[in-house]
């Protein structure tokens, strides 16, 4: 049974840039959840997404936008980066929504930094 | 007010010792309740989970929940220089909605 497996580990993008993050989701599992973690601070819901539909979304503007595929695995896209989306990116994937019992389990997170 | 809040720390207790470590929520319906551990540069791991009122043991690990008071603690029993890392506490809302997380409390064990 594979983890959840996010790609790149690192990226350095210049302001107004475009990127896009991916997450294999862990074996079984058909929610992935994404997250931005800012230096010091908690996990701040971005969106998720369960059987391919986007199922909630916290306070992120538009361009922030995100896909789930028929494999589960799941795309993270940010348009006209800001120097504030600097951050760890982290993707969570489950067999539920909410967690259940297991909770989410998280890859080792997208660590950009945009200059 | 924020959804789920914790003490920021950071929270130095010496080796053997007992640490404690609180969060408080402020949605009434949450049913779920989960402790992450977190180490510098790494991604959040689950160290526990609960979701009735009492406690929950597992090896050193202590959960309490309250939810009377809307309230969830963790205890770490002799504390290990290991155990140093942030502890993120986690609540589900309920309604099939998604896990919200504090801010999370830095915690030192010292030698």
């Amino acid at each position: 049974e594979t983890g959840v497996t996010q790609s790149p580990t690192h990226l350095i993008k210049t302001r107004g840039q475009q990127v896009t993050l991916r997450c294999s989701s862990q074996s079984g599992h058909n929610t992935v959840s994404w997250y931005q973690q800012a230096l010091g601070q908690g996990p701040q819901f971005i969106f998720q997404y369960y059987r391919e539909e986007e199922n909630g979304r916290g306070n992120f503007p538009p361009r922030f936008s995100g896909l789930q595929f028929p494999n589960y695995s799941s795309e993270l896209n940010v348009n006209a980066l800001e120097l504030d989306d600097s951050a760890l990116y982290l993707c969570a994937s489950s067999s539920r929504t909410g967690g259940g019992k297991d909770g989410y389990t998280f890859g080792s997170g997208t660590r950009l930094t945009v200059v | 007010q924020k959804e789920v809040e914790q003490n920021s720390g950071p929270l130095s207790v010496p080796e053997g010792a007992i640490a404690s470590l609180n969060c408080t929520y402020s949605d009434r319906g949450s049913q779920s309740f989960f402790w992450y551990r977190q180490y510098s540069g790494k991604s959040p791991e689950l160290i526990m989970f609960i979701y009735s009122n009492g406690d929950k043991e597992d090896g050193r690990f202590t959960a309490q929940l309250n939810k009377a008071s809307q309230y969830v603690s963790l205890l770490i029993r002799d504390s290990q220089p290991s155990d140093s890392a942030t502890y993120l506490c986690a609540v589900n809302p309920g309604s099939a909605r998604q896990l919200t997380f504090g801010s999370g409390t830095q915690l030192t064990v010292l030698p």
